[in-house]
């Protein structure tokens, strides 16, 4: 049992190039959701899924995209890299029902020059 | 709008004592509460939760209080050990919402 499985886990990307975060989890959890965490601001939501096929913004979603095509991955693609979006992401998972604590990954640091 | 919040950035402790971590939050509609340990270079990892119908919560080690008439939220560990040195989070869900709103967090260093 894996957990959440993040790829890569570290990243340089050049201004303008293109690339997409792997998220993968076996625990069969319905939601996942994408965090950047950037010093002093704590967690924050790009997208999140509460099931296959089924995608939603969060608090900071621009220039950022998602999928999920089946219940493990979700991965997350940076359409234009640019500066500002360098940072740390976390991908986590948890149930929908019950109880609401997420698994996380153990992140991909991003870094765009 | 309304946002989760912590009152002091970092926390230093000997080890053995007890640590106390703060966190207010200001949005009354919250309905679920969640403390985070992060270490570095690693993601966040639960620690223990709470209900808003709840004022207490104990698990090892760790006891979680919430005060909702002053929207105060405390993670106490007892007799704190290097192993604690970590980032704390809290967390807070909204009754009418899915998902979670992370505070800032605090640092939490133990002295041997």
């Amino acid at each position: 049992n894996a957990g959440v499985t993040q790829t890569p886990k570290f990243q340089v990307l050049k201004t303008g190039q293109s690339m997409t975060l792997q998220c993968a989890q076996d625990m069969n959890h319905e939601y996942m959701s994408w965090y950047r965490q950037d010093p002093g601001m704590g967690l924050r939501l790009i997208h999140y899924s509460v099931g296959a096929g089924i995608t939603d913004q969060g608090e900071v979603p621009n220039g950022y995209n998602v999928s999920r095509s089946t219940t493990e991955d979700f991965p997350l693609r940076l359409l234009s890299a640019a500066p500002s979006q360098t940072s740390v992401y976390f991908c986590a998972s948890r149930r929908d029902q019950g109880r609401y604590g997420y698994t996380f990954g153990s992140g991909t640091r991003l870094t765009v020059v | 709008g309304e946002n989760v919040g912590l009152h002091l950035p970092t926390l230093s402790v000997q080890e053995g004592d007890n640590s106390i971590i703060n966190c207010a939050y200001s949005n009354s509609a919250s309905d679920y509460f969640i403390w985070y340990k992060q270490e570095s270079g690693k993601g966040p990892q639960f620690i223990i939760d709470i209900r808003s119908n709840m004022d207490k919560r104990q698990g090892q080690r760790v006891t979680v209080l919430l005060n909702k008439t002053v929207k105060h939220l405390s993670l106490q560990i007892a007799a704190t050990q290097p192993g604690d040195s970590a980032v704390y989070f809290c967390a807070e869900k909204l009754a009418d919402n899915n998902d979670m709103r992370f505070g800032a967090g605090t640092r939490l260093t133990v002295k041997p």
